[in-house]
């Protein structure tokens, strides 16, 4: 069975300081996809990346980037240099198979503050 | 651009009753999915549909139903709710066609049932 661990429950940061989500994934597939959504306070969700496990290759969208191993079965998101609007609730999250979203395993989250 | 939208926004039900949970989408997307969000438990999974005319399961799909008549609108109904059916409800539609396949949400229903 397929399984997300987002051991953080809740972090804090200064604004300004960088931080790193951790993600660690369980599955016997060699074919899956692994995700990471973000919900603000006002209760939206929002789609931030999709990465399938034939591509090992870093991911950087300004801000953002994205850390998958193999090796180590983690998809790590790191926000640098944080600023209060990336405040929200980060969820990663796993489907086996070559299906995309059809067979989705989500973590609980990790609560992002960030401190002005 | 509209994108998703859902209706109604919350919605308190008495147990027992039935009850529809509309979406739709303005972006042609093959694909949707219904998800459930409950403290604690993170987001699950209900139903979805690659296409039109087709539907499959989700992680959690008992007590619940969906059809995709068309691509644009994928209703969710609770034949006869109950207490546990209460959560946020959250639509999502994408292109499995495209590259990127991003996932797109609407905002969400509230369901209370009593």
């Amino acid at each position: 069975a397929q399984k997300v661990t987002q051991a953080q429950t809740e972090i804090s940061v200064v604004e300004k300081e960088d931080v790193t989500l951790d993600c660690v994934y369980e599955t016997r597939d060699t074919t899956y996809y692994l995700f990471w959504y973000k919900q603000p306070p006002s209760g939206e969700l929002v789609f931030l990346i999709r990465r399938n496990s034939f591509d090992e290759q870093n991911e950087i969208s300004g801000r953002y980037s994205w850390n998958f191993q193999k090796s180590t079965s983690s998809f790590n998101f790191t926000i640098t240099a944080s600023q209060v609007v990336d405040s929200a609730v980060y969820f990663c999250a796993l489907s086996e198979g070559p299906g995309g979203y059809q067979k989705v395993t989500f973590g609980i989250g990790t609560k992002l503050q960030v401190i002005p | 651009t509209a994108g998703i939208t859902q209706a109604p926004t919350s919605q308190i039900l008495a147990a027992g009753r039935s009850m529809t949970l509309r979406c739709t989408q303005d972006m042609r997307h093959n694909a949707m999915y219904w998800y459930r969000q409950d403290l604690g438990l993170g987001l699950r999974l209900i139903h979805y549909s690659n296409t039109a005319g087709t539907t499959g399961k989700g992680e959690v799909p008992d007590g619940y139903s969906v059809s995709r008549a068309n691509t644009d609108d994928f209703p969710l109904t609770l034949a006869s709710a109950v207490p546990s059916q209460t959560s946020v409800y959250f639509c999502a539609s994408s292109d499995w066609t495209a590259s990127t396949d991003t996932q797109y949400f609407g905002p969400g229903t509230r369901l209370t049932v009593l």
